[in-house]
């Protein structure tokens, strides 16, 4: 089945030590989008690429960095990640970015302890 | 600016019981609404979607929602609820003229189902 894939489920990374995580869709979509997720708080966009093109959201800390080297492949990067930046991180794509079309989906996410 | 407001953070039904959970938004374009359900340790998955067209729009596993213009709302149905249906379920308003590339996402409403 086509899908959004996160690796992996679970990140535990040292306070100040880069980590990434990674995401791959066989959906062939235009557009992969990073949220993040804190503890009972609504999923918050960090960024989106449309085909490459690079949309970072205004209130995206520098910390936080993306790389979309191929159509399947989109990855987050925490160059140094705070005991604030434990969250559930989603991954989700569409086919465009109109809602007409068709719905994001999402992966399972990867939640990420800071310790 | 587009927001979302979800009533009751925690919502608690039997099983066959109706369920309603509620979202008020506020948009200053016609907006675009969205119900997600989130199971633990999962991603997010579309219930069903407004998109300026029928205001009672029906989505996946019996639920259905019905936009109303003048009570700014979009309230979330299910005639009888089940025990699968123990989750957690997002309203969301998208940022843009019917972009989801930046969905609003309301704080979440946590239903519990008791047999």
């Amino acid at each position: 089945d086509a899908m959004v894939i996160q690796n992996p489920r679970y990140q535990v990374t040292q306070f100040g030590k880069p980590v990434t995580l990674s995401c791959s869709q066989t959906l062939n979509h235009n557009v992969m989008y990073w949220y993040q997720q804190k503890s009972s708080q609504a999923p918050k966009l960090l960024f989106h690429y449309y085909d490459k093109d690079f949309n970072n959201e205004a209130d995206t800390p520098d910390n936080f960095q993306s790389r979309r080297p191929n159509t399947s492949f989109c990855f987050l990067d925490i160059r140094s990640p705070g005991l604030g930046d434990a969250a559930m991180y989603l991954c989700a794509t569409s086919r465009d970015r109109g809602a007409d079309n068709s719905p994001l989906h999402f992966g399972n996410g990867t939640r990420l302890t800071v310790t | 600016a587009q927001s979302v407001t979800q009533l009751g953070s925690h919502v608690s039904v039997s099983e066959g019981a109706l369920v309603l959970l509620r979202c008020n938004y506020s948009s200053s374009v016609p907006p675009y609404l969205f119900w997600y359900v989130q199971y633990p340790n999962q991603g997010l998955q579309l219930l069903l979607k407004y998109t300026s067209a029928a205001t009672l729009v029906k989505g996946i596993n019996g639920f259905e929602a019905e936009f109303k213009k003048s009570e700014t709302s979009f309230h979330l149905t299910k005639p009888s609820a089940h025990m699968s249906d123990a989750a957690e379920y997002f309203c969301a308003v998208s940022g843009y003229g019917g972009s989801q590339g930046n969905l609003i996402f309301g704080k979440g409403t946590k239903l519990s189902v008791k047999p």
